[in-house]
């Protein structure tokens, strides 16, 4: 079976810092991968998502992940925070063969960007 | 191109009874998913619509079911609520049946059960 799992919970970092928000997969077939963001009271919005065209997908707002088979990891990364990137990030992959749109989320890493 | 759109936003609902949630998916879109998103559990996935058949379903009782419309709308219904249901409900839309489309979520309905 498929799985996502989210290193830290919370992740705090200074405006203007590197953000990194880690997240390795399990999958015994090639994943789709996906990362969205959830603001307060809101739903989710796909920020990138990897279906085996490139290793290095770029997404919305400067954001940008690596797959990297070899760790099976999609860690998102952000050059340099902004106050608006505070919320909550999921990590996503698609559940198996056949898996159409089944998603499996981590747990979700909350992101704070302090001044 | 309107979003995906989800009513009611928000609503409360007493224990014993039933409530019914509608997606409307962004047009084009046939797949329809929904997903229920607790503190405790995080984000589930409940079962997914394609041209109006189930085609996945998630680990949950019977009392969660849906349905999907020729218009590709859905409706999902959750019978006899217990205090535990009280979640924020996602639908999704995709626009086939292919994996690794992108899907796109609603804002969610909120749902509280007292």
């Amino acid at each position: 079976a498929q799985s996502v799992t989210q290193l830290g919970s919370h992740v705090s970092v200074s405006e203007g810092a590197l953000v990194l928000l880690r997240c390795n997969y399990s999958s015994s077939v090639p994943p789709y991968l996906f990362w969205y963001v959830q603001y307060p009271n809101q739903g989710l919005q796909l920020l990138l998502k990897y279906t085996s065209a490139a290793t290095l997908v770029k997404g919305i707002n400067g954001f940008e992940a690596e797959f990297k088979k070899s760790e099976t990891s999609f860690h998102l990364t952000k050059p340099s925070a902004h106050m608006s990137d505070a919320a909550e990030y999921f990590c996503a992959v698609i559940s198996g063969t056949g898996g159409y749109n089944k998603l499996i989320f981590g747990a979700g890493t909350r992101l704070a960007v302090h001044p | 191109k309107a979003g995906v759109t989800q009513t009611p936003r928000y609503l409360i609902k007493t224990r014993g009874q039933q409530v019914t949630l509608s997606c409307s998916p962004i047009s084009g879109h046939r797949s329809v998913s929904w997903y229920q998103q607790t503190p405790g559990q995080g984000l589930q996935f409940l079962f997914e619509y394609f041209s109006e058949t189930q085609r996945n379903k998630g680990n949950f009782p019977g009392r969660f079911s849906g349905r999907q419309f020729s218009n590709s709308r859905s409706e999902m219904n959750v019978s006899t609520l217990e205090l535990g249901d009280s979640a924020l409900y996602l639908c999704a839309s995709s626009p086939d049946g292919s994996s690794g489309n992108t899907i796109y979520f609603g804002e969610g309905s909120w749902l509280t059960v007292v």
